[in-house]
């Protein structure tokens, strides 16, 4: 049982460049989001999904779109990287949406150079 | 949408002491509310969560109060020890997602 597992742990972008980062969990549970965690920021919302086929912007969406692929797969992409998305990227995963404890990936340490 | 506010963003504590850490938040209608801690490097795991229908919750050395009227929540760990030396992030939930506070770095002075 590995939890929520997301590739890769470490990535460098060039501007302009596009990169996917891949999200799944095996806990079967309904509800995944994508964070990304700067220094003094706590962890922003990016776009989370409530249930499979479903998928909602959240509080910094722009620059990325998000893919729910099935129910343990829910991916985020970058088209066009910036530096201003240099950051480290949590997926995570939660039972029920908004109410239930989120179980957290380890963490994508993504620079845009 | 929710507003999280959480203070302090830093805290220094001897060993021993105690900690507190409070959080604030604008939606009436949120009902979870989640304590994260982050080690360094590591991912946020959850250490205590209340629901709205409650007002404390204690294990072992952490306690969580609530307050629903006033919109406020606190983190209480007591007896600290350099293991807790951490980020702890406080979390409100309700309709779909949670909005995360802007953590507080908790160090703990042997």
């Amino acid at each position: 049982n590995a939890g929520v597992t997301q590739t890769p742990k470490f990535q460098v972008l060039k501007t302009g460049q596009s990169m996917t980062l891949q999200c799944a969990q095996d806990m079967n549970h309904n509800s995944m989001y994508w964070y990304r965690q700067d220094p003094g920021m706590g962890l922003r919302l990016i776009y989370y999904s409530a249930s499979e086929g479903t998928t909602d912007k959240g509080e910094v969406p722009n620059g990325y779109n998000v893919s729910r692929l099935n129910k343990r797969e829910f991916s985020l992409r970058l088209e066009s990287a910036a530096p201003s998305q240099t950051s480290v990227y949590f997926c995570a995963s939660s039972k029920v949406e908004g109410n239930t404890e989120a179980f957290f990936g380890q963490g994508t340490r993504l620079t845009v150079v | 949408g929710e507003n999280v506010e959480q203070h302090p963003s830093t805290l220094s504590v001897q060993e021993g002491d105690s900690a507190v850490i409070k959080c604030t938040y604008s939606d009436s209608a949120s009902n979870y509310f989640p304590w994260y801690k982050q080690e360094l490097g590591k991912r946020p795991q959850l250490i205590i969560d209340i629901r709205s229908n409650v007002g404390e919750k204690k294990d072992q050395r952490i306690a969580v109060t609530l307050n629903k009227t006033a919109k406020h929540f606190s983190l209480h760990i007591t007896e600290t020890q350099p293991e807790d030396s951490a980020v702890y992030f406080c979390a409100v939930g309700g309709y779909q997602k949670v909005t995360f506070g802007t953590g507080t770095k908790l160090q703990v002075i042997p």
